[in-house]
C-alpha cells in the first residue's frame, strides 16, 4: 500500500524567499505524480503533473522534480508571495487509478 | 482540463439521516472518483465509479454506507447514509478528463457537518 510523507508539515516564511517542499512515497511503481494546492475550505487545484519518465516540470515560479527510484519529489517555489499561502499536497498515481495523498505542507507567506 | 461542480457546497445534517452529493462534469469521462477529507487530515479515496458498472470501494468503505450512482458519463452521486458525527468531512469528486497522462481534476468539495 502506497504511503506518502510530506515534510515539513508546516512552514511560515517572509515573502520573497525560495522554498522547497518535500514528498516521499514508499511504492516507486508509479505512473505519475501530481502536486496540488488547497486553499482553506476549497477544493484542489492541480499545479504540476510529472510523468514517471520525466525528471521535472516547471510552471511559472514552480518547479517540481521526481526521483522515482528513490521515491522522492520536491516542489520548489521561487520568490514566494503572500498569495502562495495554502496547503500543498503531493499525490503519486498509478495511472487510471485514484491518487494517494500525503498530509500536506501548510504554507504561510508573511507579507 | 475539466470543470467540475458539486451540490450542495455545504450542509449541516442530523445524525441518522442521509445526504446525497451530486457531481457534474462539463465533459464525458469514463472514471470518476470520490474522496473524503476528514478535519485536519488528507484526502482518502472512497471509491471509483465507472459508468455502466458497480463502483469499486477502497478498504474501509462499504456500499451500504456510501452508495454511489453513475447514470451517465458526466454525472455521479455519492450518498452518505445513516450519518454520525464521524462522517463530518469534506467530500470531493474528481475525474480524468482524458487518457494519459491521467492528470486528475477535482471539484470544489461538499463540506458536511453532522450534529
Amino acid at each position: 500500500k502506497q504511503e506518502v510523507t510530506q515534510i515539513p508539515a508546516a512552514l511560515s516564511v517572509p515573502e520573497g524567499e525560495n522554498l522547497v517542499l518535500n514528498c516521499s512515497f514508499t511504492d516507486s511503481a508509479i505512473y505519475n505524480l501530481q502536486w496540488f494546492r488547497q486553499d482553506p475550505g476549497k477544493g484542489l487545484t492541480s499545479l504540476l503533473l510529472i510523468q514517471s519518465s520525466q525528471r521535472e516540470q516547471t510552471s511559472g515560479r514552480l518547479n517540481a522534480s521526481l526521483d522515482k527510484s528513490s521515491g522522492r519529489s520536491t516542489l520548489y517555489i521561487a520568490a514566494s508571495q503572500p498569495g502562495d499561502s495554502a496547503t500543498y499536497l503531493c499525490a503519486p498515481g498509478g495511472g487510471a487509478d485514484g491518487l494517494t495523498f500525503g498530509k500536506g505542507t501548510h504554507l504561510i507567506i508573511q507579507p | 482540463s475539466a470543470v467540475i461542480s458539486q451540490k450542495p457546497s455545504r450542509d449541516i445534517c442530523q445524525r441518522g439521516t442521509s445526504l446525497t452529493i451530486q457531481c457534474q462534469v462539463d465533459s464525458q469521462v469514463t472514471m470518476m472518483f470520490w474522496y473524503r477529507q476528514q478535519p485536519g487530515q488528507s484526502l482518502t479515496l472512497i471509491a471509483t465509479a465507472n459508468q455502466g458498472s458497480e463502483a469499486t470501494y477502497e478498504s474501509g468503505f462499504v456500499i451500504d454506507k456510501f452508495p454511489i450512482s453513475r447514470p451517465n458519463l458526466t454525472f455521479s452521486t455519492l450518498t452518505v447514509s445513516n450519518m454520525s458525527p464521524e462522517d463530518s468531512s469534506i467530500y470531493l469528486c474528481s475525474v480524468y478528463p482524458s487518457g494519459a497522462p491521467y492528470e486528475q481534476y477535482f471539484g470544489p468539495g461538499t463540506r458536511l457537518t453532522v450534529t
